[in-house]
Formats: structure tokens, sequence, C-alpha cells
């Protein structure tokens, strides 16, 4: 199984400090996207890293990929408290005409004001 | 733009019902998925619909099926419901072009009594 696994499952910080959550990975990847969740509701998409690059910024949200490593990391800069959410990483594989996405169990963040 | 919808919120069966669930994806839209997600556990996909047609299932059993309508919207059909099928479905869509990124639903959440 190729499936993410973040580390950590959860994470408490004060507000204005940044957060910094990982993934974990097993097999070869097109792409690795970071999703965000607000108390068990839809999942909106944050940001997406293609397997040729090394990092990406998107507002307060920096983006790694190690593919060497099979891992990634999502930093977000100066937290604020609506950015209390559970985070998930998501594997993305092409193959045999079928493109899937393959998520982890994801990182709880608590933002406290 | 509208987003994706389900139908409905909340759902409450007992155990060996059947549970229909419905997504209405983004206009323009083709490829429809389910995801399942239980109590503190990521998302495990389900089912894949593309053009009307069934592209790609999870590891369910075959009580978990559906259907993609010529409008692209979709059902999931449940059938003999256990008690460890109450979670939360979630449906994303996607357009043709465009495989990379998923637009989720808000959910609709399965009790099994």
């Amino acid at each position: 199984s190729q499936q993410g696994e973040e580390d950590p499952q959860a994470l408490s910080i004060q507000e204005g400090e940044n957060a910094t959550m990982n993934c974990s990975y097993k097999t070869s990847i097109n792409n690795l996207q970071w999703y965000r969740q607000n108390s068990g509701r839809g999942l909106v998409h944050l940001i997406l890293i293609r397997s040729n690059e090394r990092e990406k910024h998107s507002g307060r949200l920096r983006v790694t990929l190690d593919t060497s490593k099979k891992s990634s990391s999502l930093l977000i800069t100066a937290s604020r408290a609506a950015d209390t959410a559970s985070y998930f990483c998501a594997t993305a594989y092409s193959g045999a005409g079928s493109y899937q996405l393959t998520f982890g169990k994801g990182t709880k963040l608590s933002v406290i004001p | 733009e509208a987003g994706v919808t389900q139908s409905p919120t909340h759902l409450i069966k007992t155990r060996g019902q059947q549970a229909t669930l419905r997504c209405s994806p983004i206009s323009g839209h083709t490829s429809v998925y389910w995801y399942q997600q239980a109590l503190g556990l990521g998302l495990q996909f389900l089912l894949w619909y593309d053009e009307g047609e069934e592209r790609n299932r999870g590891n369910f059993p075959p009580r978990f099926s559906g259907r993609q309508f010529p409008n692209y919207s979709s059902e999931l059909n449940v059938n003999a419901l256990e008690l460890e099928d109450s979670a939360l479905y979630l449906c994303a869509s996607r357009t043709r072009t465009n495989q990379e990124t998923q637009y989720f639903g808000p959910g609709t959440r399965l009790l099994v009594l």
C-alpha cells in the first residue's frame, strides 16, 4: 500500500506559532497533496506538489517533498485559531488509466488563541 | 459556482437495512469518487465513476455499490448494513481534463444502530 502516514497524530500550539506536519509514503507517486478538514466535514484542497518539485508555497503554507526519503512536510506559519482542523496528505498515483488518491489518517491541529 | 452537494446530511439506519446516499458533482465535472471515513481513520477509497461507468473500486465488499447517472450525479448504495458501516461518506468530483484535483462535498454521516 502506498498510503501516506501523517506525523504527529495530534498537535497543539499557541496562536502565532508555526505548525509542522509530516507525511511518509511507501511507493512512487505522481504528486502529493494536502487537504484540510474542519470538524468532520468535507475536505478542502490546500496544495499540490509534483514528484519533480521539492518545495512549494501558497500563502502561509509551505510544502516540501523528498522523494528519496518518500516524505513530505506541511508548514503553516503564523498559525491562527481558524487553522484548527485535521490535515491529510494524499498520495496520487496514475497508471493503467486509473488515477488514485490514497489518504493518510491525518494530523489533528489545535491552535490555542 | 456551486460546489459538490450530498444528501442527506445525516442518515440513521438499523442493522440489515439498506442506505442510499446521493452526490451531485460540480457542473462540468464528469468523475465522481466515493470515500468512507470511519471515526478516527483516514479516508478509504470506495468507488470511482467516470462517464457513467465504474472505473475502480476499493477494498470493500460487494454490498457497497453505486452508479452514475447521465447528468453525472451519483448514488452510493450500502446493502445489509452493519454497525461498522457507521461513518462519514464523502463524495468528490473532478473534471475530465484535470485529474489531479478532487473537490469534496460536505459528506453524509451514516449511523447504523
